[in-house]
């Protein structure tokens, strides 16, 4: 089935730095893959669209100049939260789904990133 | 995108069939229905997705009414693993996933 692999599952960074995150489908190829965060007792929240090849699409109140999201391959989208501070502290997930997917809606969610910014 | 109105949380017994519906009254013609399960820090897993009907898999059935206005996920005999918050929702091929509030299915002994 298809597998997504999210790297790291945790990370603990300073305040002021920044922090990549990996988004990779080890199976499949994805043209879009999307990124979540999720607060504690929280559903999750789309941050933004990643499309392969072009420029991240990004929702209503992501600042889009903090969270950096590329996308350069079809197998492998990252996230960088840039100039991490406390209020960044959540935990983030990526999903995928094959490329052409059809006819269905099963998408595929990594297994999370929790960030703390100290 | 439609939206989707769950209960926020249920309360269950091992050995009990868990039913949870959801609402989505502004479902599209193109759309499916789609199950998820989350458990704390972990990403959301796969259930179960429909159309139209029922469909059933190893861990669950989905039923669906002839309106597709809602769906009810049908977990037979949980046991205390199925602790767990589950999602419903809704959207064709290529749709980004907006996320409900879910629904918290707390599982007793």
């Amino acid at each position: 089935g298809a597998v997504v692999s999210q790297h790291p599952s945790w990370v603990i960074c300073k305040s002021g730095t920044s922090v990549k995150i990996e988004c990779r489908s080890l199976d499949f190829q994805a043209t879009t893959m999307f990124w979540y965060r999720q607060f504690p007792k929280q559903s999750l929240m789309l941050m933004a669209t990643s499309n392969e090849g072009s420029k991240a699409t990004y929702e209503q109140g992501v600042e889009k100049d903090k969270f950096l999201i590329n996308h350069a391959s079809l197998t492998l989208s990252t996230l960088t939260v840039t100039s991490a501070h406390p209020e960044d502290s959540s935990f983030y997930i990526c999903s995928a789904t094959p490329q052409g997917n059809r006819g269905g809606y099963g998408y595929t969610f990594g297994s999370g990133t929790r960030l703390t910014v100290v | 995108l439609a939206k989707t109105t769950q209960p926020i949380s249920m309360d269950s017994y091992e050995g009990q069939e868990v039913n949870i519906t959801c609402s989505h009254n502004n479902i599209a013609t193109n759309d499916y229905i789609t199950w998820y399960q989350q458990f704390p820090s972990q990403g959301p897993r796969f259930i179960i997705q429909g159309y139209k009907t029922k469909v059933t898999n190893e861990v669950a059935s989905l039923f669906i009414p002839a309106d597709r206005k809602s769906s009810t996920l049908s977990l037979p005999r949980v046991s205390l693993s199925d602790t767990a918050v589950y999602y419903c929702l809704v959207g064709g091929a290529t749709n980004k996933l907006i996320f409900g509030t879910g629904t918290l299915l707390a599982v007793q002994p």
